[in-house]
């Protein structure tokens, strides 16, 4: 079985440019996460979506950052315009229900660098 | 505001002996505790959880102890292995968030 797949792994972008991750979460599950993990730290939860539906994202910084997942499958997580403090990594995670006590499956996560 | 605080940001064991990762939270809301596992370059994998309602979750090596009254959980590995090497986040959750510490960095030693 596949896993979450994302990319691009890595990127690199100057400050004020826009950039767009992509998430391919496991077949058959409902529920897609974007986390964002900042060095040293854990990863922060930014969305949730219960198939095409944004059920969580107040954590998400609605200025600058925007997400959808047309036809409750593939998400797209962009950011425009970058700012240095956005270089982090960008987690896509999925499960097969809605709760936080379902097991998260996460993609290898996107590597961004704001110069 | 640290909901969730793993204090120990490394932690070297010998090989063969008991690995053990502690985590406090300060949230009495919480009531599902998850621990993952995350290589270099690869996106954390979960390990073991428990419920707030036990206080002991087994599987294999791994072992997950739960004191609700002081807050604090607790991941025992036994025996350490070589491939036990990795971050380890713990992380807890209610009905509408979860929360990550900032990971324990454990090294297993020859």
């Amino acid at each position: 079985e596949a896993g979450v797949v994302q990319s691009p792994r890595y990127k690199i972008i100057e400050k004020k440019q826009p950039v767009a991750f992509w998430c391919n979460p496991i077949s058959g599950h409902n529920t897609l996460y974007w986390y964002r993990q900042n060095l040293g730290q854990g990863p922060e939860l930014l969305i949730r979506y219960e198939n095409e539906e944004a059920v969580d994202d107040s954590q998400l910084p609605k200025d600058r950052f925007s997400a959808e997942r047309l036809k409750g499958v593939d998400s797209t997580l962009k950011i425009q315009p970058a700012e240095l403090g956005d270089s982090a990594v960008y987690l896509c995670a999925s499960s097969y229900g809605q709760a936080f006590t379902d097991t998260q499956y996460f993609g290898p996560g996107t590597r961004l660098t704001v110069l | 505001d640290q909901q969730v605080k793993q204090n120990s940001p490394s932690l070297s064991v010998q090989e063969g002996r008991i690995s053990i990762l502690n985590c406090d939270y300060t949230n009495s809301m919480f009531d599902y505790f998850l621990w993952y596992k995350k290589y270099p370059a690869e996106g954390p994998t979960f390990l073991i959880s428990i419920s707030s309602i036990k206080d002991k979750n087994e599987d294999g090596r791994f072992t997950v102890f739960l004191n609700k009254s002081a807050k604090h959980l607790s991941l025992h590995i036994v025996p350490s292995q070589p491939g036990d090497s990795a971050v380890y986040f713990c992380a807890a959750s209610g009905s509408d968030k979860i929360i990550f510490g900032k990971g324990t960095r454990l090294h297993i030693l020859p």
